[in-house]
């Protein structure tokens, strides 16, 4: 079945210590997308690609680095992260030539910050 | 500022019928989405509404009112699994998802 895939579902990381989140699709989308979501709260739109160009939110921190190396995977980069950023971090994809243009979500991962 | 209003919490019986409002201000308007989120999972998509009116979708149906900025999710026949969070969301004139909060809907027995 066609997917979106991250990987782990579960990170626990040391305050200041990098951690690497990763997604793959193979829906063959054009546009892929990193949310954060916290308990309770709208998902925070961090970067989005659509095909290699890369969108960066305004209000997204500079702790926060994404790469896409080719369309089936993106990454997902915390360089120092602290309490704050412990979160549901949701890989999502859509195609542009789809009808909807609707998003296809990930399963998440949930990032723990000792 | 873009904004999507929908209410935090609302209980219904399980075979009853509820109706989860949302109300939106938005730069452009590309239509508007309700996705569910059981607890700790990924959201999964709903239903989509561009034109006015209502999109009926098996048990579940979604209205739509561009000119007063406001759509409806309604469930039917409510089971104990529909016990989740609807989320409304609204893409933009770029294309962009504007996210609602949530509406965490607990069913009772």
């Amino acid at each position: 079945d066609a997917m979106v895939i991250q990987n782990p579902r579960y990170q626990v990381t040391q305050f200041g210590k990098p951690v690497t989140l990763s997604c793959s699709q193979t829906l063959n989308h054009n546009v892929m997308y990193w949310y954060q979501q916290k308990s309770s709260q709208a998902p925070k739109l961090l970067f989005h690609y659509y095909d290699k160009d890369f969108n960066n939110e305004a209000d997204t921190p500079d702790n926060f680095q994404s790469r896409r190396p080719n369309t089936s995977f993106c990454f997902l980069d915390i360089r120092s992260p602290g309490l704050g950023d412990a979160a549901m971090y949701l890989c999502a994809t859509s195609s542009t030539s789809g009808s909807y243009n609707e998003q296809f979500f990930g399963p998440g991962t949930r990032l723990t910050v000792l | 500022g873009q904004n999507i209003d929908q209410p935090t919490e609302m209980t219904a019986t399980e075979g009853a019928i509820v109706q989860i409002n949302c109300t939106y201000q938005t730069s452009g308007f590309n239509g508007l989405f309700w996705y569910q989120q059981h607890a700790g999972e990924a959201p999964t998509f709903l239903s989509y509404n561009v034109l006015d009116g209502l999109e009926e979708k098996g048990r579940f149906s979604s209205f739509l009112s561009r000119s007063k900025g406001y759509s409806y999710l309604l469930l039917k026949e409510l089971q104990m699994k529909d016990s989740a969070s609807y989320l409304c969301a609204v893409m933009d004139s770029n294309y962009q998802l504007i996210w609602g909060a949530g509406t965490k809907l607990i069913i009772k027995p």
